[in-house]
């Protein structure tokens, strides 16, 4: 069974503070996502990596910066969290030659920025 | 306005009743996935359709392709409380090729 993991199901953060939201999966893709998803606007992608250390801008970049420094562990972070990145953080992964592949979700880390 | 529309944007059935969700895109689709998720939870990948006129079933869900009309619908058979949640359409367009845009999500409740 493939299983991507998230470092935490809910984290209380405040406004300003740095935040590292860690991604792990144990399929040995190449693919790797994160997503933001909001009530009526569905699932957003922030960033994506095709493989280590490379990364490209998904659909809101903007506030947020990624890491892949392995391959199994893809990091979001908020250098300086803000209430309008109170959100629901979603990583999923994938084979490299698949977008036509489905993705493979993680739980969910539901954070809140005071 | 997003590139992938979905209907309804909540449902409340009985148990045992038959539904439909659709999922329309303003631009030619390439392919769609179905997902499902439970409330506050990840997404669970139930099926991809990539031809025009394609149908797959998994259990008592059934999803179609229609690629004249750039739709997809899914449909539940005697629904069971078991497939409440939120259900996501997600595609790939023509036009952006490295990546999944995903619907807003239906939200279905089955009151047994």
């Amino acid at each position: 069974d493939v299983k991507v993991t998230q470092s935490s199901r809910y984290l209380v953060k405040r406004t300003g503070e740095k935040v590292f939201l860690e991604c792990v999966q144990d399929m040995d893709h190449e693919n790797m996502f994160w997503y933001r998803q909001d009530p009526g606007l569905g699932l957003r992608l922030i960033y994506f990596s095709y493989d280590v250390k490379m990364k490209e801008k998904g659909d809101i970049p903007e506030g947020y910066s990624v890491s892949r420094e392995k391959k199994e562990r893809f990091s979001l972070i908020l250098e300086s969290a803000s209430t309008n990145q109170t959100s629901m953080y979603l990583c999923a992964s994938s084979r490299l030659d698949s977008v036509y592949y489905e993705q493979y979700f993680g739980p969910g880390t539901r954070l809140t920025v005071t | 306005s997003q590139e992938l529309e979905q209907s309804p944007q909540s449902l409340i059935v009985q148990e045992g009743k038959n539904l439909t969700i659709n999922c329309t895109s303003s631009k030619t689709l390439y392919g769609l996935y179905w997902y499902k998720q439970k409330y506050g939870e990840g997404l669970i990948f139930l099926m991809m359709l990539q031809k025009g006129g394609e149908e797959k079933s998994h259990e008592k869900i059934t999803a179609k392709l229609d690629e004249k009309k750039q739709q997809s619908s899914l449909h539940i058979t005697a629904s069971q409380p078991s497939h409440a949640g939120i259900y996501l359409c997600g595609a790939v367009l023509k036009t952006s090729y490295d990546k999944v845009i995903f619907g807003p999500g239906t939200s279905l409740s089955v009151i047994p």
